[in-house]
């Protein structure tokens, strides 16, 4: 399968910084990539649609000024989470569609204390 | 967005035992796929269905798209400790991109 590779898989950081979470396809090209927040024993829900050259798609109640997306490239679409806080604190994770399937990272566990 | 029906949310087996799961949908489906996750992990793909009625194995693991194309089962056969996690169905149509994920179904396996 697709091979998608999300860095960093953990990250600690004090409120009000700013941190990037990184997803790139490593096999393939993906003009989307989708990503996801996940709580503990819960299901995935999905964030905002990143398209290449494009401005992401965000779903509704996802501050788009909050959760900054770039997809500069084939195979790269950055998260940032800006300004973090407490609340941040999630399971972040990011996917692509290759045909009729869809592939994930690893995920990164932010913890923003 | 939509949120899948998934049932059970969770099962507590012995080893050996073979595990049934499903996932419902209000909606018509064209693709409908099956992950595991494992705890800190991102979700792995296990079985991709794309017919209604389609019947598709995976190693122990045997998944059908149903013939109304708004469910789909998932059967794991003699389970194993490795088996436990987090499953989950996705579906999708042809409209847009978007894949909608069940609620998930969390195994445990008793040694």
């Amino acid at each position: 399968g697709a091979v998608v590779s999300q860095h960093p898989s953990r990250v600690i950081c004090k409120s009000g910084t700013s941190v990037k979470i990184e997803c790139r396809s490593l096999d393939f090209q993906a003009t989307t990539m989708f990503w996801y927040r996940q709580f503990p024993k819960q299901s995935l829900m999905l964030m905002a649609t990143s398209n290449e050259g494009s401005k992401a798609t965000y779903e509704q109640g996802v501050e788009k000024d909050k959760f900054l997306i770039n997809h500069a490239s084939l195979t790269l679409s950055t998260l940032t989470v800006t300004s973090a806080h407490p609340e941040d604190s999630s399971f972040y994770i990011c996917s692509a569609r290759v045909y009729e399937k869809l592939f994930f990272g690893s995920g990164t566990q932010l913890s923003v204390l | 967005g939509q949120q899948l029906n998934q049932s059970p949310q969770s099962m507590f087996i012995q080893e050996g035992e073979d595990v049934s799961m499903n996932c419902t949908s209000s909606s018509i489906f064209n693709t409908w796929l099956w992950y595991k996750q494992d705890p800190g992990e991102g979700p792995v793909l296990l079985i991709a269905l794309y017919k209604a009625g389609e019947l598709t194995s995976n190693g122990r693991l045997t998944a059908q798209f149903g013939i109304t194309r708004k469910d789909s089962f998932l059967n794991i056969s003699a389970s194993i400790p490795s088996d436990v996690g987090i499953y989950f169905c996705a579906g999708s149509s042809n409209t847009g991109n978007q894949f909608y994920f069940g609620t998930g179904t969390s195994l445990t396996v008793i040694p």
